[in-house]
């Protein structure tokens, strides 16, 4: 059974970078079965999808935020990393790392999440 | 905004049914399928239970069941169970992967 597991700072100062990185154990981020992904949830509202890449490396992130979010994938560690620059209070939330089985490419539900990271923007 | 719409709050006693709708506001429905649903008990993490509309995963008792019909999704549960208590959100592919506002659901 995949479990996934999010790791990094608990606090970041605005305008500061936010890094995390999402640990995968029980099942190998080069198979060709999944996109790994990031979603986040603010305190007390709803759910929003980052991004996500493939073993390949090839990455989709939300227009909303592709401006600021990089998401990469260290294959040797079996992790995959999320970085979103110039945050501010807004960016507060637990971020969540999921993974996405494809067919045929075709992303349809994100079935395994980590347990989500606090990470609150303030100086 | 959300493209997709639920009811903030629905509400059940043991036994029954509910159902929770999620309803596609972007003109693009076409591109509305792929609609899955995730229940988030407070403080945990939000976990799979229907995908692909109508698909359970291993696991996920029956009294889960999804359907589509136009532009609006629906989760049932029936027989509601104190411990279904929670959150439930719908989430579709839509130019972009988006999430229902989530629906609080309440077991009497």
């Amino acid at each position: 059974q995949v479990q996934l597991q999010e790791s990094g700072p608990g606090l970041v100062k605005p305008s500061q970078t936010l890094s995390l990185t999402c640990t995968v154990s029980g099942g190998s981020i080069s198979s060709g079965d999944f996109f790994w992904t990031w979603i986040r949830q603010p305190p007390g509202k709803g759910l929003e999808w980052i991004g996500y890449i493939y073993y390949s490396g090839s990455t989709y992130y939300n227009p909303s935020l592709n401006s600021r979010v990089t998401i990469t994938a260290d294959t040797s560690k079996n992790q995959f990393s999320l970085k979103l620059s110039s945050v501010t209070a807004a960016d507060t939330a637990v971020y969540y790392c999921a993974r996405a089985p494809a067919v045929r490419f075709l992303v349809k539900s994100f079935d395994s999440w980590g347990q989500g990271t606090l990470v609150t923007v303030s100086s | 905004q959300s493209a997709l719409t639920q009811p903030p709050s629905v509400s059940g006693s043991p036994g029954q049914s509910v159902t929770i709708s999620c309803t596609v506001t972007s003109s693009d429905i076409n591109s509305y399928n792929r609609v899955s649903w995730y229940q988030q008990p407070p403080g945990t993490a939000p976990k799979l239970i229907i995908y692909d509309v109508t698909y359970r995963p291993s696991g996920v008792p029956d009294r889960f069941s999804g359907s589509k019909s136009g532009n609006t999704a629906s989760l049932t549960i029936s027989g509601l169970q104190t411990e279904d208590e929670a959150y439930y959100y719908c989430s579709s592919y839509i130019n972009s992967w988006v999430f229902g506002g989530g629906t609080k659901l309440t077991v009497l």
